[in-house]
């Protein structure tokens, strides 16, 4: 157990619908990254939030957003939704707020779009 | 930009056997890190090592060794005398760089799956 958590572990929705997911970071962690693990895409990393702030932004579509709360628990919310964005959709946490650091990552939510 | 390459998409062994995964990495930055880490079939990425550019030391932690090589732009693991637990998809990854002055992402293989067999 990473001391990661995510909720809900699966989500099913329809196309146009919007869902958020939700990520607990180990505790005393700052960062939390967003990840992508779909079949044609691998593992692609979405967002970074640092204390509060974003820190880093890599293939993040503009119809997904995220944040990070002052208890530093993170959201992501996936809008617009469409048949591709079914994939499992992970969070990592870790102390520091440089992206080499080590991450611990969730068990993931997966996302089905119908 | 940087890449990693995991050639090996999927391999079969059978159990005490060794086996080593290879990982292929591009990166323009001078100063880079590179992991690997185990995705076992409950779905949840494990960490299992980080690497400096800088210290090229092969590194050994119990039946897991990790061979460094910056001339072959290579970090490739191997798991010695295999065990039907080892069985996952490992995936190597590489620091990128985005911005001047310190921000990082994480650029991962493909994934190699290993499946040990009793």
């Amino acid at each position: 157990d990473s001391g990661v958590t995510q909720t809900p572990k699966h989500l099913i929705t329809a196309t146009g619908q919007r869902v958020t997911l939700r990520c607990s970071p180990r505790s005393g962690d700052l960062s939390v990254y967003w990840y992508q693990q779909s079949l044609d895409q691998g593992l692609q990393f979405l967002i970074q939030y640092y204390n509060g702030e974003e820190r880093a932004k890599g293939n993040i579509l503009e119809r997904f957003s995220a944040q990070q709360f002052p208890d530093l628990h993170s959201e992501l919310n996936l809008s617009s939704l469409e048949l591709g964005d079914s994939a499992l959709y992970f969070c990592a946490s870790s102390v520091g707020q440089r992206g080499y650091n080590e991450q611990f990552f969730g068990p993931g939510t997966r996302l089905t779009v119908l | 930009a940087q890449k990693v390459t995991q050639a090996q998409t999927e391999i079969s062994v059978v159990e005490k056997e060794d086996v080593t995964l290879d990982c292929v990495y591009e990166t323009r930055d001078t100063t880079y890190y590179l992991f690997w880490y185990k995705q076992p079939p409950s779905g949840e990425l494990v960490f299992l090592i980080r690497r400096n550019s800088f210290d090229e030391q092969n590194e050994i932690s119990g039946r897991y060794s990790w061979n460094f090589q910056k001339s072959t732009s290579s970090f490739n693991f191997t798991i010695t005398a295999s065990q039907v637990v080892d069985s996952a998809v490992y995936f190597c990854a590489l620091s990128e760089t985005l911005t001047q002055g310190g921000s990082e992402k994480l650029v991962f293989g493909k994934g190699t799956k290993l499946t040990v067999n009793p």
